[in-house]
């Protein structure tokens, strides 16, 4: 596609639930990151893979948190047992190699 | 670790005036930087980055940035806001030795109103 694109746009879930944020790259992009960023704060840089490798995982904040990109296209962050502190806009990004990252639209999740 | 500096939260200026956002980073080596803008309901677009060589980057909207090694600064600028720049800018940095690759670390952000 011409630019990330990200799914859903919004999603609300209750407390406990699992959810799965999608980002697909643009075409040929080996590079995809993912972001959350909270209210009034910037972007946190949270995982990172180049093609289907995770490169690094430092940001993610416990073991709830994941993400896969089994393909080196599509990339599939996953929260399970959602808590409030969730709440947050998930961004990704995705480069073509070493160099400027592009960014999606985000998906602004609400955990009730 | 790197980290990032926005020292206005928020900054009003009046259409067709100047504009300065200060950016300061703390990193050991010279750092890739980056400014990007954030409309509301948009995604971040990248306004311009430096890498290396000529310390004044021209971006795109009529926007440049300086990189200031002494000062560890990457400050942005433009020389005549118009009302459609109203916006967050958020000023990024990544390690040099990725290249570019590894995630960014970004400020905390400076919301831009524009007076009529």
């Amino acid at each position: 596609g011409a630019g990330v694109s990200q799914s859903p746009r919004y999603k609300v879930t209750k407390r406990g639930q699992d959810v799965a944020l999608r980002c697909d790259p643009i075409s040929g992009h080996v590079s995809l990151y993912w972001y959350r960023q909270a209210l009034g704060q910037g972007p946190e840089f949270l995982t990172y893979f180049n093609y289907e490798a995770q490169q690094d995982k430092s940001g993610l904040p416990n073991d709830r948190f994941s993400a896969e990109r089994p393909e080196g296209s599509i990339s599939t962050l996953t929260i399970q047992r959602t808590e409030q502190r969730d709440s947050a806009m998930y961004r990704c990004s995705t480069a073509a190699g070493t160099d400027t990252q592009y960014f999606g639209p985000g998906t602004r999740l609400t955990v009730l | 670790a790197q980290s990032v500096t926005q020292p206005d939260i928020h900054i009003t200026v009046s259409e067709g005036a100047s504009l300065e956002l200060r950016c300061n980073y703390s990193y050991g080596a010279t750092p890739y930087l980056f400014w990007y803008v954030q409309s509301p309901g948009q995604g971040l677009q990248l306004l311009l980055k430096y890498f290396s060589g000529d310390t004044l980057v021209q971006g795109i909207k009529g926007f440049e940035a300086e990189f200031k090694r002494s000062q560890s600064s990457f400050n942005l600028r433009k020389p005549s806001v118009h009302w459609s720049d109203a916006a967050e800018y958020f000023c990024a940095v990544a390690p040099g030795s990725g290249g570019g690759a590894d995630g960014l670390t970004f400020g905390k952000g400076t919301h831009l109103i524009i007076q009529p």
